[in-house]
């Protein structure tokens, strides 16, 4: 399977201040990645999916000029939390998926938390 | 709107006690069913894919069953070392761009 790193791992901020994450693919050139947040003992909520080239697509629900996704390259997606609050602060997980219905690997996550 | 509810949420089994995780859909054109581990502070563990009813798929001790409504995940002599928490997703025919549709996890915790 593919091999997801996510920088930082656990990052603490200011209400207000923007956080940015980042998603690499080491090891296989990823068309599409997705963004989910979990909050405790919660599901996974998938967020949006990263298209590289192209504009990210957002689940109902989810501010797009809040979470504002890049994917420039075919192994680097990064989720910037604009405008951070409390409320933002959750565990955000990426993920690789495969072309087509097929299993997608996921990054260790990146613990958010907003002062 | 697709839907995964798992249960029990948690469960305690002494190591070598066999037992059996239950994930109940519902989804419009299932295209896959996938069970992870997630260990606290991590992200989740692919363990299996299943595609259609009547699938079957092994891991050492764990063993994943898929019927049109619900798959198991069964824990054949479990270890403590198989402590953590197990969550079922589906991808449907609905979701655009493949994502997956998660439940809430069983936390499984085998005592020594």
């Amino acid at each position: 399977g593919a091999v997801v790193s996510q920088h930082p791992s656990r990052v603490i901020c200011k209400s207000g201040t923007s956080v940015k994450i980042e998603c690499r693919s080491l090891d296989f050139q990823a068309t599409t990645m997705f963004w989910y947040r979990q909050f405790p003992k919660q599901s996974l909520m998938l967020m949006a999916t990263s298209n590289e080239g192209s504009k990210a697509t957002y689940e109902q629900g989810v501010e797009k000029d809040k979470f504002l996704i890049n994917h420039a390259s075919l192994t680097l997606s990064t989720l910037t939390v604009t405008s951070a609050h409390p409320e933002d602060s959750s565990f955000y997980i990426c993920s690789v998926g495969l072309a087509g219905p097929d299993t997608q690997y996921f990054g260790p996550g990146t613990r958010l938390t907003v002062l | 709107e697709d839907q995964v509810t798992q249960s029990p949420e948690a469960l305690r089994l002494q190591e070598g006690e066999s037992s059996s995780l239950n994930c109940s859909y519902t989804v419009s054109g299932l295209r896959g069913l996938f069970w992870y581990r997630q260990d606290p502070g991590k992200g989740p563990e692919f363990l299996f894919t299943l595609y259609s009813a009547g699938e079957e798929k092994e891991k050492e001790r764990l063993k994943a069953t898929l019927t049109k409504k619900e798959s198991f995940l069964h824990i054949t002599a479990p270890k403590p070392e198989d402590s953590a928490t197990y969550l079922c997703a589906v991808q449907g025919a609905t979701r655009g761009a493949d994502g997956l549709t998660f439940g809430k996890g069983t936390h499984l915790i085998i005592q020594p």
